[in-house]
């Protein structure tokens, strides 16, 4: 069975924490992405991968940075986190190729900043 | 990627088939369609896609039309479990740039 992992499910973190969302997938996939889910915004992309140390901006990568040291995890970092980054987080991944637009999410992250 | 519409909500009786319609008008020959769906508070999950023929694998079938300015997701007896928000997106194959998840449609199963 395809996974994705996300390492955190709820997190709560107070204005100006730096927080870190880990995502672990086991099918060998070469893309990984993050996206925040926000009511009557539907899912937004952050930044993407479509290979290790790889790195692309998404539509609102303001705030956030990511790392890609390895093939399986994808690493989304607040520096300095915000209350208007309270949110639900999602990671996913795919093959490259064919099989890119085949996502596999993980359960999200809900985050809340105080 | 073509733009696509949907209705934001449907209802469907338990036991019957829900057809989720999805219009992509300005698609192009290249982008195939791809059907998402969302279950409350988990992650979105793969339903399945398609280029011109009509595909249908174990989740539900999947009909574009011939001009492929339409289609329809089809489950053909919906549970109440299918209760979630359906995903219409159209893309090229092999685009695994900025992946863009619309409003989608609320489908409601009711007893």
């Amino acid at each position: 069975d395809v996974k994705v992992t996300q390492s955190s499910r709820y997190l709560v973190k107070r204005t100006g924490e730096k927080v870190f969302l880990e995502c672990v997938q086991d099918m060998d996939h070469e893309n990984m992405f993050w996206y925040r889910q926000d009511p009557g915004l539907g899912l937004r992309l952050i930044y993407f991968s479509y290979d290790v140390k790889m790195k692309e901006k998404g539509d609102i990568p303001e705030g956030y940075s990511v790392s890609r040291e390895k093939k399986e995890r994808f690493s989304l970092i607040l520096e300095s986190a915000s209350t208007n980054q309270t949110s639900m987080y999602l990671c996913a991944s795919s093959l490259p190729g064919a099989g890119a637009n085949v996502l596999t999410f993980g359960a999200g992250s809900r985050l809340t900043v105080l | 990627d073509a733009k696509t519409t949907q209705p934001p909500s449907m209802d469907c009786a338990e036991g019957r088939a829900a057809n989720l319609p999805c219009n992509h008008s300005t698609i192009s020959g290249n982008e195939y369609v791809y059907w998402y769906r969302q279950i409350h508070s988990q992650g979105p999950q793969y339903i399945i896609h398609g280029l011109k023929n009509n595909e249908t694998n174990e989740m539900a079938s999947l009909i574009i039309t011939e001009d492929r300015k339409s289609s329809t997701l089809i489950l053909p007896h919906a549970t109440l479990r299918d209760t979630a928000v359906y995903y219409c997106i159209v893309r090229v194959e092999n685009n695994f740039n900025k992946f863009y998840f619309g409003s989608g449609t609320k489908l409601n199963v009711k007893p």
